[in-house]
């Protein structure tokens, strides 16, 4: 089955700066990898997320960049601000005929005011 | 657009007892259903996948008979944990998949529901 692997598991950033979070995902029938923001005591969130057949995605402050040869995708925030304090998880999915998504480990985000 | 709810939010229930938690996707149809399970500060373990009108898939090493789910319609899946002991407090989350337009693996998710057994 897939296996997601995520680093780093905790990342504290100084607030305006950017902060990177990457995965590596071991199928490589995997087509859909999108990325959750979750606050305490809440469900996750989709913030972005990224098709085999594109390689770089942006929504305002987001980005998302997947290397297929290299099965890994990177989360980009820029201009971090204190409310993108969170966990965030990157998944991996989208097998042909398989729906499930399988989640990395998640990484603590906390922006220094 | 795209909201899943989930009641109750928290659960106190009494070892041996079983508890339902009701996932309803607001306004869009809701073709599959996933539950998940989530312990303090891990990731979101796949418990079964859902679809509309079929028995659920459970993932390796879920008890079926422990945890019961049915999806009778496009918009509402329960989860009832039966026989609850305390090893089963956890944040359960579901999400969704479905509605016209949109991506085909794209999974929303209810706030989850936490459940403490006593």
């Amino acid at each position: 089955g897939e296996n997601v692997e995520q680093h780093p598991s905790t990342l504290s950033v100084q607030e305006g700066d950017s902060a990177v979070i990457k995965c590596t995902y071991s199928d490589s029938a995997s087509n859909y990898f999108p990325w959750y923001k979750q606050e305490l005591g809440k469900g996750p969130q989709l913030i972005i997320d990224i098709r085999s057949n594109v390689g770089e995605k942006k929504d305002q402050r987001i980005a998302v960049t997947l290397n297929k040869t290299a099965k890994h995708f990177s989360l980009h925030i820029t201009e971090t601000q204190p409310e993108d304090s969170a966990v965030y998880f990157c998944a991996a999915g989208g097998r042909f005929g398989n729906e499930k998504l399988t989640f990395g480990t998640g990484t603590r985000l906390t922006i220094i005011p | 657009g795209a909201v899943v709810s989930q009641h109750p939010s928290w659960v106190i229930c009494k070892s041996g007892t079983s508890v339902k938690i009701e996932c309803r996707s607001l306004d869009f149809q809701a073709t599959t259903m996933f539950w998940y399970r989530q312990f303090p500060k891990q990731s979101l373990m796949l418990m079964a996948t859902s679809n509309e009108g079929s028995k659920a898939t459970y993932e390796q090493g879920v008890e079926k008979d422990k945890f019961l789910i049915n999806h009778a319609s496009l918009t509402l899946s329960t989860l009832t944990v039966t026989s609850a002991h305390p090893e089963d407090s956890s944040f359960y989350i579901c999400s969704a998949r479905g509605g016209g337009g949109s991506n085909f693996y794209e999974q929303y998710f209810g706030p989850g529901t936490r459940l403490t057994v006593t």
